[in-house]
């Protein structure tokens, strides 16, 4: 069975630039979560979505960043303009979003992204 | 709210030693509590997780857990470590309901040397 993917694996830009990330889920899982960890830092959940609909934002900076998953596989997370606080490894998990017990989240192997 | 504190950032320790990375949680829900691991340029791999029944969980690469909910506890530990293990740990805890996210530990770094 196929991991999460996610790619670049690597961003290096400038602030004040745009950037954007991609991420598909393990075929089936419901759920897709992207998290921000930070060097020094645990991950910290910036969006969930459940199917295409969106479940948590809270934590998003939504004056620049920006999230989306059509038609509920496939997601990308966009942010602009980038600041120097924003670098980053960005991490994107999904799980089978089923209630009760079995929902483990599993990882993609993340982009690194650095702004200068 | 949930939070969770590691309460080692860095734990050096000797090939074949046994080891110990403590996990404590706060939270006025009742919760799910994981480890993950990282090893370097890679993603978080679960290595075990506690969600119901007996509190001595066991995982993969020879970790096991102990969740203590008097002392809100969920601490890792490994009989004899490997250069292998070199990696960085994370503990995390979940809300019962279902789908919800992980909120993450700061995470330990466990360093193996010969």
């Amino acid at each position: 069975e196929a991991g999460v993917a996610q790619s670049p694996r690597y961003k290096i830009i400038e602030k004040r630039q745009s950037v954007a990330f991609w991420c598909n889920p393990i075929s089936g899982h419901a759920t897709l979560y992207w998290y921000q960890q930070i060097l020094g830092q645990g991950p910290k959940l910036l969006i969930q979505f459940q199917n295409n609909g969106v479940v948590d934002d809270s934590q998003l900076p939504k004056d620049r960043f920006s999230a989306e998953r059509l038609k509920g596989v496939d997601s990308t997370l966009k942010i602009q303009p980038a600041k120097l606080e924003d670098s980053a490894v960005y991490l994107c998990a999904s799980s089978l979003g089923l209630a009760g017990l079995s929902d483990t989240q599993y990882f993609g192997p993340g982009t690194r992204l650095t702004v200068l | 709210a949930q939070s969770v504190t590691q309460l080692d950032s860095q734990v050096p320790v000797f090939e074949e030693a046994p080891v110990e990375l403590r996990c404590n949680y706060s939270s006025s829900v009742s919760v799910y509590l994981f480890w993950y691991v990282q090893y370097p340029n890679q993603g978080l791999q679960l290595l075990l997780k506690y969600l119901s029944g007996s509190t001595l969980v066991k995982g993969i690469n020879g970790f096991e857990a102990e969740f203590n909910k008097s002392q809100t506890s969920f601490h890792l530990r490994k009989p004899s470590v490997h250069i292998s293990d070199t990696a960085e740990y994370f503990c995390a805890v979940r809300r019962w309901q279902a789908g919800t996210a992980l909120i993450f530990g700061k995470g330990t770094t466990l360093s193996v040397s010969s």
